[in-house]
């Protein structure tokens, strides 16, 4: 059974840092592997989408890399800002599951101090 | 492009109410069509999924029910709601493209908050 960890639970950084979060899955049999970002109370909104085939993805100061074999994945936030005060969550989506289902972590909060 | 709307935004209902929850999708055909709760403190769980019109697979033995009556619409329901059905509910989309084009990723939509009191 795929199970998703993502550490740490809580991050507080003060802005400008870089920073890294973690996630980590027990099978490494994944077609893909998003990561998604979170206000409260809001909708998930996706930030990175990388294909099993793919090693990383970049999006502005966002870099997720990915790590099949190890089942390991890091999101990468450079120059951190107030506005990326969020909870970030990865998923990813098991392989040869006809469903197409996404399983997830829990999630890390980050807050970003001005 | 495609879009995905989910309403309504937030819910109160008393115990033992009905429910009904709709989510459509434009600017896709035939996507698979999902249905997640997020109780506070805790982690997303599948609820539903749907492959096609009519078809509706249920992850988890519940108080709720949904069905997909139309290629791009998704609702969830139940009949008597109960107190620990309240929880975000949120709505998404995924689609598999043609050979050779990828696999798109899951899109979510802004979700309802539902609180049964």
């Amino acid at each position: 059974k795929q199970e998703v960890t993502q550490i740490p639970a809580a991050l507080s950084v003060p802005e400008g840092e870089n920073l890294v979060l973690n996630c980590s899955f027990t099978d490494s049999a994944i077609y893909n592997l998003q990561w998604f970002r979170q206000d409260p109370g809001k909708g998930l909104t996706s930030l990175l989408l990388i294909q099993s085939s793919q090693r990383e993805q970049t999006s502005g100061r966002l870099n997720a890399s990915l790590d099949k074999s190890s089942g390991r994945s890091t999101l990468y936030i450079a120059a951190s800002q107030p506005g990326d005060s969020a909870t970030y969550l990865c998923a990813v989506r098991p392989w040869m599951d006809s469903s197409y289902k996404l399983i997830f972590g829990s999630g890390t909060r980050l807050l970003v101090r001005p | 492009s495609q879009t995905i709307h989910q309403w309504p935004a937030t819910l109160v209902q008393p115990v033992g109410s009905p429910l009904s929850l709709e989510c459509t999708v434009e600017g896709t055909s035939n996507p698979n069509l999902y249905w997640y709760r997020q109780a506070a403190g805790r982690g997303l769980q599948l609820l539903f999924y749907s492959v096609g019109i009519g078809q509706i697979s249920s992850e988890v033995p519940q108080n709720l029910s949904a069905s997909r009556p139309q290629d791009r619409q998704f609702i969830l329901s139940s009949k008597k709601l109960l107190l620990s059905d309240s929880g975000f509910y949120l709505c998404a989309w995924s689609i598999w493209a043609a050979l050779g084009r990828g696999n798109y990723g899951y899109t979510f939509g802004s979700g309802t908050r539902l609180t049964v009191v």
